[in-house]
């Protein structure tokens, strides 16, 4: 265990439904990233959150929201997917922006229907 | 915007054979980290070089960071089926706090 967990493990959703994905870590760290991974393609990375305030969006469409309530939690809402944004979507943590270890969690299953 | 590439996308060896797996950046790394990922499961941090010319030893593993820090290479000697799974190397420039991430190099070990 890497001590980062994500919620839910999998998930199947309509392009019309509004899901959120959670992400907890208990390392005490303070930099939070989303990054999803579709086959054959590299991880990308989504957004990164530090000390609770949003520091990098990747050019994601607006169908993807994240919220990071404290520096543990880290949400990312979906709602009217494509089925192109079937993935798995991982959750990561680093001590600080500037420490480049990251700790993923295990990753959510998104399959958009 | 910076690449990172990764070859070779996939390699087959026998179980006792030695692997390697190169990233090329197409500009200078302040540090490279690489991370491992066995199948269905999520990548996990192996190593980072921060120095030009760094080799650095984890049991059969060795990394290392080229003098000009534009490339990595991991080297795993005589492989085992442990070793299975996707070899991620991920850069970052100076400056920036994002690293870039390889597209992987996936490792099969027949028994």
């Amino acid at each position: 265990e890497t001590g980062v967990t994500q919620t839910p493990r999998h998930l199947v959703m309509g392009m019309t439904n509004k899901k959120s994905l959670k992400c907890e870590q208990h390392l005490g760290h303070n930099a939070m990233y989303w990054y999803k991974q579709s086959a054959k393609k590299p991880l990308e990375l989504m957004f990164v959150y530090s000390l609770e305030e949003r520091v990098e969006n990747n050019s994601v469409p607006s169908r993807f929201s994240p919220e990071c309530p404290n520096s543990s939690h880290l949400f990312l809402h979906l709602h009217t997917l494509q089925p192109e944004d079937s993935a798995l979507y991982l959750c990561a943590s680093s001590q600080d922006l500037n420490l480049y270890e990251q700790y993923f969690g295990p990753g959510t299953r998104l399959t958009v229907t | 915007g910076q690449q990172v590439m990764q070859i070779p996308q996939y390699q087959h060896v026998q179980e006792g054979e030695d692997f390697t797996t190169y990233c090329n950046s197409s500009t200078t790394l302040s540090n490279i980290q690489w991370y491992k990922q066995r199948p269905g499961g999520h990548p996990v941090f192996l190593i980072q070089l921060v120095k030009s010319g760094e080799v650095k030893k984890q049991k059969r593993l060795t990394f290392q960071f080229g003098e000009a820090k534009k490339n990595s290479s991991l080297h795993i000697t005589a492989t085992q089926t442990t070793d299975v799974g996707t070899y991620f190397c991920a850069g970052s420039r100076g400056g920036s706090y994002i690293p870039t991430f390889g597209r992987g190099t996936s490792l099969i070990v027949h028994p």
